[in-house]
């Protein structure tokens, strides 16, 4: 079965301090796909990356990065520079090419960005 | 605007009162699904539908139903909501089956005293 763990309940840091979310995965699938989503306090879930299993490289988006490692099974989420707009709750996600339309996600990393 | 639709936003209801949270796509994608999300359980999967008139349960359909009748709408039911389903629902539409991104409605905060 599926799983994705966030073991990072709450993380706190003082703004422009980079900041990386923790992300492990479980899957027997040799196919799938690894997202992140951010949750403002507002409540929306804001998409912002996806990953498929054959794609290893590190992706550079602005102050985020992502780093794919499939030999630890892990999916980390860097925030370089920090704001305090980054302040939200980061949930890390997986789908599985023969599973059910579902994402997995993990419980979440609430990420506080103090000035 | 690519969106999905979701009422109501907020709503307080009482034991065993039938309610419905209607979910409506315009960006004409063939998956939809429902998710709940709880505190330290992050999201899970109630139901979810590859077409119209396909549904199949998900993780945690317990006191749920579904029903997708046209291919833009996807509503939830709670035939007799009890107050373990207090929770923030969201309703998603994807174009891909599990490739791709997931397009999540705004969220529905439901509470049932």
């Amino acid at each position: 079965a599926q799983k994705v763990t966030q073991a990072q309940t709450e993380i706190s840091v003082v703004e422009k301090e980079d900041v990386t979310l923790d992300c492990v995965y479980e899957t027997r699938d040799t196919t799938y796909y690894l997202f992140w989503y951010k949750q403002p306090p507002s409540g929306e879930l804001v998409f912002l990356i996806r990953r498929n299993s054959f794609d290893e490289q590190n992706e550079i988006s602005g102050r985020y990065s992502w780093n794919f490692q499939k030999s630890t099974s892990s999916f980390n989420f860097t925030i370089t520079a920090s704001q305090v707009v980054d302040s939200a709750v980061y949930f890390c996600a997986l789908s599985e090419e023969g599973g059910k339309n579902k994402l997995t996600f993990g419980t979440g990393t609430q990420l506080k960005v103090e000035l | 605007e690519a969106q999905v639709t979701q009422n109501p936003r907020y709503l307080i209801t009482v034991t065993g009162k039938k309610l419905t949270v209607t979910c409506s796509q315009n960006m004409n994608h063939e998956y939809m699904s429902w998710y709940r999300q709880d505190p330290g359980l992050g999201l899970r999967q109630i139901y979810y539908s590859m077409n119209v008139e396909v549904t199949d349960k998900g993780d945690v359909p317990e006191g749920y139903k579904v029903s997708r009748k046209e291919k833009r709408n996807f509503p939830l039911i709670l035939e007799s909501p009890s107050p373990n389903q207090t929770s923030l629902y969201f309703c998603a539409s994807s174009l891909n089956r599990n490739t791709g991104e997931l397009f999540f409605g705004e969220g529905s905060r439901l509470t049932v005293l």
